[in-house]
């Protein structure tokens, strides 16, 4: 069976300081991992998915995840938070095989202080 | 690149009444999907298609809720009788699938308000 933790609801950062937002997941087999962003009236946005080509993941506005296959985390980080960044984030875990399924986690609202 | 197209944004009805969200997918992706958000259960999966045959609907939450395939580049998902109850936000994706991890690709959303 498949799930997705995102072990924040919420979490609230200073401008320019660093973001990590917490995803863990369970998979029989080797996952497709995503993060995705919405902010406010907007649909989900990919921010970046893991391909098992490197462990170490860049994606979009310099956000990055690392797949840990050990801890079964993903956890999406960035270096210097922007006002911008002010938004709701999902983890997402993807499975093909016998059916397209995709679990979200709940979310995580990232608040960013000026 | 267009994206996935929605409409209409917004959507205030009267309970009793028939609302009709359409969605336009990108084009070349063969699976579409319909989420359902509210801040109490988060993004819920209604149903998806591949090739235009819908493949799950078991997320579906009633008879009162339909949703069909013409053709590769439209869908729609309709509610009759609505209830306020199924105030909230429908968002459509699209996806293609290959060898490799494909996102889905969400649309803005329709927001449906039932008095």
């Amino acid at each position: 069976a498949q799930s997705v933790t995102q072990l924040d609801s919420h979490v609230s950062v200073s401008e320019g300081t660093p973001v990590l937002l917490r995803c863990n997941y369970s998979s029989s087999y080797s996952p497709s991992l995503f993060w995705y962003v919405q902010h406010p009236n907007k649909g989900l946005q990919l921010l970046l998915k893991y391909t098992s080509a490197a462990t170490l993941v860049k994606g979009i506005n310099g956000f990055e995840a690392e797949f840990k296959k050990s801890e079964t985390s993903f956890h999406l980080t960035k270096p210097s938070a922007h006002m911008s960044d002010a938004a709701e984030y999902f983890c997402v875990v993807t499975r093909r095989a016998g059916g397209f399924k995709t679990i979200f986690g709940a979310g995580t609202r990232l608040f960013v202080k000026a | 690149d267009a994206g996935v197209i929605q409409s209409p944004r917004h959507e205030v009805t009267e309970m009793g009444q028939e609302v009709t969200l359409r969605c336009k997918p990108i084009s070349g992706h063969d699976y579409l999907f319909w989420y359902r958000q509210t801040m109490m259960r988060g993004l819920e999966l209604l149903i998806y298609f591949n090739n235009n045959v819908p493949i799950d609907d078991s997320g579906m939450p009633e008879d009162r809720f339909s949703a069909k395939m013409p053709n590769a580049s439209f869908s729609t998902l309709k509610i009759q009788p609505s209830e306020p109850r199924d105030s909230a936000v429908y968002f459509c994706a699209s996806s293609h699938l290959d060898r490799g991890n494909s996102p889905l690709h969400f649309g803005n959303g329709t927001r449906l308000t039932v008095t």
